[in-house]
């Protein structure tokens, strides 16, 4: 089954300095798509950043870059120059043929705290 | 427009009560969707309409009941809910031409 894994509940960083937050995917298919999403306290789910399986290149968007690994199913994302404005919980998605349905899977969170 | 809109933002209802969430979108998104999320954990996928039909219900209880009258709207009806069903509600859309799914704010629901 496909699952995602984010091992870092909790993670924190100098404001100004750059984080990396882990995630590991489980799947047999070939074709999916990979996401990062940010949840502040407002609740609302924003789209960080999004990967296609078949692209080799990593993804970027200004300050945020992710390393995709396909082989060992990874997908981190490092935020660069950290913003006060970027301390939310940030989920992993995996979203691919499960069960013979697209759906979108999420891993457990990992809430980034940036210090001043 | 980019917006999905949840209505209400807030819910408190009793038991015995029956109750609706609205979602709204005017992307021309033909796949919507409605998340659960308890308090720190990941959304849970509950139910996911394609073309205004429902394609996948994730064995969720009866006492929800989505419905989608029109390409733009998705209700979620609620009756005889437990307090255990007390979380945040999130709808999703998104276009077979798009990879991500676009979250509404979500409504924050407590069941007394």
């Amino acid at each position: 089954a496909q699952t995602v894994t984010q091992s870092q509940p909790e993670m924190s960083v100098q404001e100004a300095e750059t984080v990396t937050l882990s995630c590991t995917y489980d799947t047999s298919e070939s074709d999916y798509y990979l996401f990062w999403y940010k949840q502040p306290p407002s609740r609302q789910m924003i789209l960080v950043i999004r990967q296609e399986a078949y692209k080799q290149q990593n993804a970027t968007e200004n300050r945020f870059s992710v390393n995709f690994q396909k082989a060992a199913k990874s997908f981190s994302l490092k935020i660069s120059d950290s913003q006060l404005g970027d301390a939310a919980m940030y989920f992993c998605a995996y979203r691919g043929l499960i069960q013979g349905a697209q759906k979108l899977v999420f891993g457990q969170g990992t809430r980034l705290t940036i210090n001043p | 427009d980019t917006e999905v809109t949840q209505t209400p933002k807030h819910l408190v209802m009793g038991m015995t009560n029956k109750k609706s969430l609205k979602c709204e979108q005017h992307m021309g998104h033909r796949a919507m969707y409605w998340y659960k999320q308890k308090a720190k954990k990941p959304p849970e996928l509950m139910f996911v309409y394609s073309y205004e039909k429902l394609s996948i219900n994730e064995s969720v209880p009866s006492r929800f009941s989505p419905e989608c009258p029109n390409s733009s709207l998705l209700n979620l009806h609620l009756h005889a809910l437990q307090p255990e069903d007390s979380a945040l509600y999130l709808c999703a859309s998104r276009t077979r031409m798009n990879t991500e799914a676009f979250f509404g704010q979500g409504t924050r629901l407590t069941v007394v």
